[in-house]
């Protein structure tokens, strides 16, 4: 049973306009959710990351915001950039899950120039 | 530098023979993972390991095998019992901290049976 979901397996955004990535869990107990981006047969790489006891993290470009009510998380990036397109999981740890990492199915986005 | 080294990164495999793929980390975390990536379905976890000697099975650990012998490594066995092999495998490490912090991935390994 999935734990995490991405419903959305794909976006295109115009370069400068905002993407919109979102993210829903079902675990309560998770109390670390993070983002991931990933190219073609390489390893993901870390985003960015947020506690359970914030609902928002900004880095840059990127912001995450969670809903804990909703079970909800969602990765803004503004202005998109070319260079942003790639596949992206939101991943999710903690509480009675032990050490653990979920992650999502993802979702591949195409910013377009 | 410090980072996480999967080897090799392409494997070829004939059915019916095991293979071993390698995951070595200089990041001194405690805990180490291998998830398995096929398309559409994300990253699903096969095994972890929070401490030398131990492990904990995944998601879908059948037809897989793990060791730890010590604390940098952590190769993962694909054996014949595993029905479909082919996909992309990453080993992952983190600390064992709090507050926690993200998990580190290897560039994955590319396993096709033929």
């Amino acid at each position: 049973d999935q734990q995490v979901k991405q419903n959305s397996p794909s976006l295109s955004v115009q370069e400068g306009r905002i993407s919109i990535l979102n993210c829903d869990y079902t675990n309560s107990m998770f109390d670390y959710f993070l983002w991931y981006k990933k190219y073609p047969a390489e390893g993901p790489t870390f985003l960015i990351s947020i506690s359970s006891i914030k609902d928002k993290n900004e880095d840059g470009r990127f912001t995450v915001f969670l809903n804990k009510s909703a079970k909800h998380l969602s990765l803004h990036i503004v202005p998109s950039q070319p260079g942003d397109s790639a596949v992206y999981f939101c991943a999710a740890s903690g509480g009675g899950t032990g050490n653990q990492f979920y992650f999502g199915t993802g979702t591949s986005l195409t910013v377009i120039p | 530098d410090g980072g996480i080294t999967q080897s090799p990164k392409y494997l070829f495999r004939k059915e019916g023979q095991n293979v071993t793929l390698s995951c070595e980390q200089n990041l001194n975390h405690d805990a180490m993972y291998w998830y398995r990536q096929d398309p559409g379905q994300g990253l699903r976890l096969i095994y972890y390991s929070q401490i030398v000697n131990d492990f904990q099975k995944g998601d879908i650990a059948e037809g897989y095998s793990v060791s730890r012998e010590k604390k940098e490594s952590f190769p993962l066995t694909v054996t014949s019992a595993q029905k479909n092999p082919t996909a992309f495998y990453l080993c992952a490490s983190s600390p064992l901290t709090e507050p926690r912090t993200e998990a580190f991935f290897g560039q994955g390994t590319r396993l096709t049976v033929v």
